[in-house]
């Protein structure tokens, strides 16, 4: 039982490139979760899918898209990557949003070059 | 925007001392969450208290939630260096569009 997997752990980009963080849950969660989290900032919430086949803006959604490829995976898109993108980025899941905690992947250090 | 909002923002204790932090919030919620994050790694839940709990155990853990004054305590009794981390306080606000709130964080350092 694996938890919440990301990948991949780090990247450098360079200002224009495109790249997908992908995310995996094995303990069949409907809920899944991107934030970035930014040094004084907090974590703050991208994009959400509640369940398989849907997804929703967070508070921070510009710039990237997402897609819930099946129950297990949410992966985010990053089409044209921004110096302001730099950050940390996670991945979280759980049963129901709203209802219990969240379970948070290892995260993916990202730098915008 | 922030939800919750943590208090202090840096902390620094003995070991063997207790730890107290503190959270403040603006609207209704659901529950609060308590994470701690080490250095370099991610979320890890702590405790949830929801908003008809007033206090709550898990160990050597304590959070407290006066929903009246919107705000939450954690408290760490008899801290370890293997405390030091990182504290967030996540508001599960009340409603349809619920989804939790993290606040900027504590950073507890725990000298040995």
């Amino acid at each position: 039982n694996a938890g919440v997997t990301q990948t991949p752990k780090f990247q450098v980009l360079k200002t224009g490139q495109s790249m997908t963080l992908q995310c995996a849950q094995d303990m069949n969660h409907n809920s899944m979760y991107w934030y970035r989290q930014d040094p004084g900032m907090g974590l703050r919430l991208i994009y959400y899918s509640a369940s398989e086949g849907t997804t929703d803006k967070g508070e921070v959604p510009n710039g990237y898209n997402v897609s819930r490829l099946n129950k297990r995976e949410f992966s985010l898109r990053l089409e044209s990557a921004a110096p302001s993108q730099t950050s940390v980025y996670f991945c979280a899941s759980n049963r129901d949003r709203g209802q219990d905690t969240q379970y948070f992947g290892p995260g993916t250090r990202l730098t915008v070059l | 925007s922030q939800q919750g909002e943590e208090d202090p923002q840096a902390l620094s204790i003995q070991e063997g001392e207790n730890a107290t932090m503190n959270c403040s919030y603006k609207t209704s919620i659901n529950n609060l969450q308590w994470y701690r994050q080490n250095s370099g790694r991610g979320l890890v839940h702590l405790i949830l208290i929801r908003s008809n709990e007033r206090e709550k155990h898990s160990g050597r853990l304590r959070v407290t939630l006066d929903t009246s004054k919107k705000s939450s305590s954690l408290l760490i009794t008899a801290s370890r260096a293997a405390d030091t981390a990182s504290y967030f306080c996540a508001t599960d606000a009340a409603g349809a569009n619920s989804k939790l709130t993290f606040g900027k964080g504590i950073t507890l350092s725990v000298r040995p």
